[in-house]
């Protein structure tokens, strides 16, 4: 069936340094969506990817979308405390677009 | 204006059991979809519904159901909880129908605890 798959699952890093997460899927997306769960809460929504190539930026983050809408990434600059959670991105199923398939997410911890 | 809540937030049942949990969405979203969280993995879509039908359904036993009332409101029923079920639920409302195209608001979710 469709994955979307999520690298890395943990990610260590200091304070100030740059953080990367890559999520592929093994089918086409329409669309792309990102999200963010700090530990104990519930995920947030970041922002929603539709066009092939796109970039769109939000502050010190940075979400790409392929050319081929298979694969997307989010960075982040200078990482702060504040960035630590469970960044999730998820796709709509190819066989039914109103549901949502997740990655697993990769776990960000920062190193103050 | 407020959020996505879920009640209760906590909860510990035994094996057997049966367990209702309800989620009120952000006023006038009419689209309230459930999802079931684990460690081992991620996020589970249980179903949608959308002005009081379910749109949408994930790959989850009968002993999982919903329904949806006319003020949007929803409830999740899970029958006969294993201890497999124990897991944070989580309610989720977006103005449109179809999550796969529509931003998802999150309620805090409620932990299951299955003994």
């Amino acid at each position: 069936g469709q994955q979307v798959m999520q690298i890395p699952q943990y990610q260590h890093v200091q304070e100030g340094e740059d953080f990367t997460t890559y999520c592929n899927s093994s089918t086409t997306l329409s669309n792309i969506q990102w999200y963010k769960q700090r530990p104990g809460g519930h995920p947030v929504f970041l922002i929603q990817l539709v066009k092939s190539g796109e970039v769109k930026k939000q502050k010190r983050l940075t979400f790409q979308f392929g050319e081929a809408k298979k694969n997307s990434s989010l960075h982040i600059t200078a990482t702060q405390t504040t960035d630590v959670g469970t960044y999730f991105c998820a796709g709509p199923n190819a066989g039914n677009n109103r549901k949502l398939i997740w990655g697993l997410g990769t776990s960000l911890a920062v190193n103050p | 204006k407020a959020g996505v809540t879920q009640t209760p937030r906590y909860l510990i049942k035994t094996r057997g059991q049966q367990v209702t949990l309800s989620c009120s969405p952000i006023s006038g979203h009419r689209s309230v979809s459930w999802y079931q969280q684990t460690p081992g993995q991620g996020l589970q879509f249980l179903f949608e519904y959308f002005s009081e039908t379910q749109r949408n359904k994930g790959n989850f036993p009968g002993r999982f159901s919903g329904r949806q009332f006319s003020n949007s409101r929803s409830e999740m029923n899970v029958s006969t909880l294993e201890l497999g079920d124990s897991a944070l639920y989580l309610c989720a409302s977006s103005l449109l129908a179809g999550g796969g195209y529509n931003e998802q608001f999150f309620g805090p979710g409620t932990r299951l605890t299955v003994l």
